[in-house]
């Protein structure tokens, strides 16, 4: 049972635009969300998190929207760069100490000339 | 800059065998943690560790076991390797406990199991 869903297996945005990446939970405990970048072989890379007590958390070009209603939340990346190009990990997290974390699938960014 | 280094980016081993693998890291953090990820599963997580000598099952721990006698070195273990623990292995410290703060990864072990 997937906790935590990322539909799009890929998406392929032009440079200079937006770039969308949706992620949906199911757990309503969990309270906590992050995102992961990951290139080709390296390790992730934290890009930005997000408490439920907020709905939207920003970092430069990166924003994380959450709608808790809707167990919904999606990373804006304005404007897509090349570098962007990469696997994006979105993350959830409850409030207990013995809450993990769960990932998602990922979803492939590509970033078009 | 945190720098978690993973003892080999490759490894071939056989069904049976037993896999040691090595992760330190050197800004002194509490935590620690070993994932997996695979195509189309994402990461999922192993074991981790909040402080020496102590250990945590994650959501997958069947088939592994963790040691941390320093507080730089995580190492995970397979027993008797098997060809489904095929894949590639990451490791990660954080300096607070708990899963809200930000890990730092290692860059991978691709493990393949013959």
């Amino acid at each position: 049972d997937q906790q935590v869903k990322q539909n799009s297996p890929s998406l392929s945005v032009q440079e200079g635009r937006i770039s969308i990446l949706n992620c949906d939970y199911t757990n309503s405990m969990f309270d906590y969300f992050l995102w992961y970048k990951k290139y080709p072989a390296e390790g992730p890379t934290f890009l930005i998190s997000i408490s439920s007590i907020k709905d939207k958390n920003e970092d430069g070009r990166f924003t994380v929207f959450l709608n808790k209603s809707a167990k919904h939340l999606s990373l804006h990346i304005v404007p897509s760069q090349p570098g962007d190009s990469a696997v994006y990990f979105c993350a959830a997290s409850g409030m207990g100490r013995g809450d993990k974390i769960i990932f998602g699938k990922g979803t492939r960014l590509h970033i078009l000339p | 800059d945190v720098k978690v280094t993973q003892s080999s980016r490759y490894l071939v081993k056989r069904t049976g065998e037993k896999v040691f693998l090595e992760c330190v890291q050197d800004m002194d953090h509490e935590n620690m943690f070993w994932y997996r990820q695979d195509p189309g599963l994402g990461l999922r997580l192993i074991y981790f560790s909040y402080d020496v000598k102590m250990k945590e099952k994650g959501d997958i721990p069947e088939g592994y076991s963790v040691s941390r006698e320093k507080k730089e070195r995580f190492s995970l273990i397979l027993e008797s390797a098997s060809t489904n623990q095929t894949s590639m292995y990451l490791c990660a410290s954080s300096l607070l406990t708990g899963f809200r703060n930000e890990q730092f990864f290692g860059p991978g072990t691709r493990l393949t199991v013959l």
